[in-house]
């Protein structure tokens, strides 16, 4: 069964600081891996995703995530974390390249910003 | 990109009760799934909502809970029956408007006391 791991629960980071999470996947085939915010009051929005190719992708607010597969991982990435940037992340993972799919979601890591 | 958006923003309800849940999406999309977020924790997908089928529920949810109505392309309810402090969370619903990407909703905020 597909799953999806985020092993810090909670990251501080000073601003301007650089950022990583971590994410390890459990699927038995390619898999295609997101990266979601959960800002109050923005809601959930999508950072970037990964479905093939460059295993470097880049995302929306400067984030970056790299695919390993060799790792099982697709740690996400700022160089330099922004105030704006504290909320919860939660990694994802779908079986399918398709609207259909249904999405399996990480527990969550949330970023607080030390000014 | 897409918009969606949930009636109510949040709600406050009694035990016993039932609060339905409404979802419009501003593009015609084939499938729209409810997600439940409690306290502190992840994304849980409740169910798939397919536009004149049944909704397809995963392990742990049960139509008599959690009914959801799919009458058109833009529009689902989801229905929290007999409700309990349990049901406290967030749900969300979701769209996929593109092979590649799912849109999320703002939320319902469900507390019941």
């Amino acid at each position: 069964a597909q799953s999806v791991t985020q092993p810090d629960i909670h990251i501080t980071v000073s601003e301007g600081a650089s950022l990583e999470l971590r994410c390890n996947y459990s699927y038995g085939a390619t898999p295609y891996l997101f990266w979601y915010v959960q800002s109050p009051g923005q809601g959930f929005q999508l950072l970037l995703k990964y479905f093939s190719g460059d295993t470097l992708v880049q995302g929306i607010k400067g984030f970056e995530a790299e695919f390993k597969r060799s790792q099982s991982s697709f740690n996400l990435r700022k160089p330099s974390v922004h105030w704006s940037d504290a909320a919860e992340y939660f990694c994802a993972v779908a079986p399918g390249y398709s609207s259909a799919s249904k999405i399996i979601f990480g527990s969550g890591t949330r970023l607080s910003i030390r000014p | 990109s897409a918009v969606i958006s949930q009636k109510p923003s949040r709600d406050i309800c009694q035990r016993g009760t039932s609060l339905t849940i409404q979802c419009q999406v501003d593009s015609q999309v084939t499938m729209m799934f409810w997600y439940r977020q409690q306290p502190g924790q992840s994304l849980t997908l409740i169910a798939t909502a397919n536009q004149g089928s049944e909704a397809t529920y995963e392990s742990g949810f049960v139509i008599d809970k959690f009914p959801i109505s799919r009458p058109n392309l833009t529009f689902s309810t989801l229905t929290v029956s007999n409700m309990s402090p349990e049901d406290s969370s967030i749900y969300l619903c979701s769209a996929g408007l593109a092979p590649d990407e799912q849109y999320f909703g703002p939320g319902t905020r469900l507390t019941v006391t």
